[in-house]
C-alpha cells in the first residue's frame, strides 16, 4: 500500500466554479478524515467518515461544501461557487480505529481561488 | 478537547540535540500524548506517542513529565530533514475520533 493518495496536487480556478478533490485511504482504513490548512495554521477538521457513514461535520463546512465517501473507499469533497477565502490546502487522513500510530495523512490539495 | 500550548518556533543547529515542550495542564487520565510533524508542502505524519512512560523510536524520544502535565520531544541529533512544524496533540480515542490541531513548534534547523 502505498499510503493516502489525493488528487489532484494542484487546483486553481476561478471564483464561482465548483472544483472537486479526491482522497483514496489506505485499505484497510475504516476512517476518512478531511481537513483545510491555511498559511500559518495548523489543519482545522471539516468532516469524517466511518466506512460510507458521514459521522460529524465541522461548522466550517458550509452548505457549499459536500463530501461523499461512496462504497467506504475513497471519498471525495467538492466545492461549490468557490469563494476567494476557500484558497487552502485541503488534507485527508484516514486511520484504523484503535491503532495508536494509526492515522496517515496524504500530501494534500492545494485550491487556489483566484 | 484537551488544548496543548508549544512554543511558536525554536532553532537549533545541526547535528545537535532538540528539545520540544508542550504543556497540556488540562490532560485526562486516558489521554495520550500524540507528536506528529509536517515538512513543507507535506501533510502531517506521525513521529511518537505515549501515556505515562518515556518511549523512544527510530525518529525521536518522547518525555512525560510525572504529574503528565507536559511533556517533551527529544530528537537526539537533528539534521535539516527534521526541518518542519510539530504538533503535540492529546488523543483519547486514537484512530476513532479527529485530531485537533494547535499552531504548533515551527523547527528551523541551522547548517
Amino acid at each position: 500500500d502505498t499510503g493516502v493518495s489525493q488528487d489532484p496536487r494542484h487546483k486553481i480556478t476561478k471564483r464561482g466554479q465548483n472544483v472537486t478533490f479526491r482522497c483514496d485511504p489506505i485499505s484497510e482504513h475504516n476512517r476518512l478524515y478531511w481537513y483545510r490548512q491555511t498559511l500559518g495554521q495548523g489543519p482545522e477538521f471539516l468532516t469524517y467518515f466511518q466506512n460510507e457513514a458521514q459521522l460529524e461535520k465541522s461548522r466550517l463546512l458550509s452548505d457549499r461544501f459536500s463530501a461523499e465517501r461512496p462504497k467506504g473507499s475513497f471519498s471525495t469533497l467538492e466545492i461549490q461557487r468557490t469563494e476567494q477565502g476557500d484558497s487552502a490546502m485541503y488534507l485527508c487522513a484516514s486511520s484504523l480505529g484503535g491503532r495508536k500510530d494509526g492515522y496517515t495523512f496524504g500530501s494534500g490539495t492545494r485550491l487556489t481561488v483566484v | 478537547d484537551a488544548k496543548t500550548t508549544q512554543p511558536n518556533s525554536m532553532e537549533s543547529n545541526e547535528e545537535e540535540p532538540v528539545h520540544l515542550p508542550c504543556n497540556h495542564s488540562t490532560i485526562s487520565g486516558t489521554d495520550y500524548i500524540h507528536w506528529y510533524r509536517q515538512l513543507p508542502s507535506q501533510g502531517p505524519e506521525y513521529v511518537i506517542h505515549g501515556l505515562t512512560s518515556n518511549v523512544n523510536n527510530r525518529m525521536a524520544s518522547l518525555a512525560i513529565a510525572e504529574d503528565r502535565k507536559s511533556s517533551t520531544l527529544i530528537l537526539h541529533r537533528a539534521t535539516l530533514r527534521d526541518a518542519a512544524v510539530y504538533y503535540c496533540i492529546l488523543s483519547s480515542n486514537f484512530g476513532n475520533e479527529k485530531l485537533t490541531f494547535g499552531t504548533g513548534t515551527r523547527l528551523t534547523i541551522i547548517p
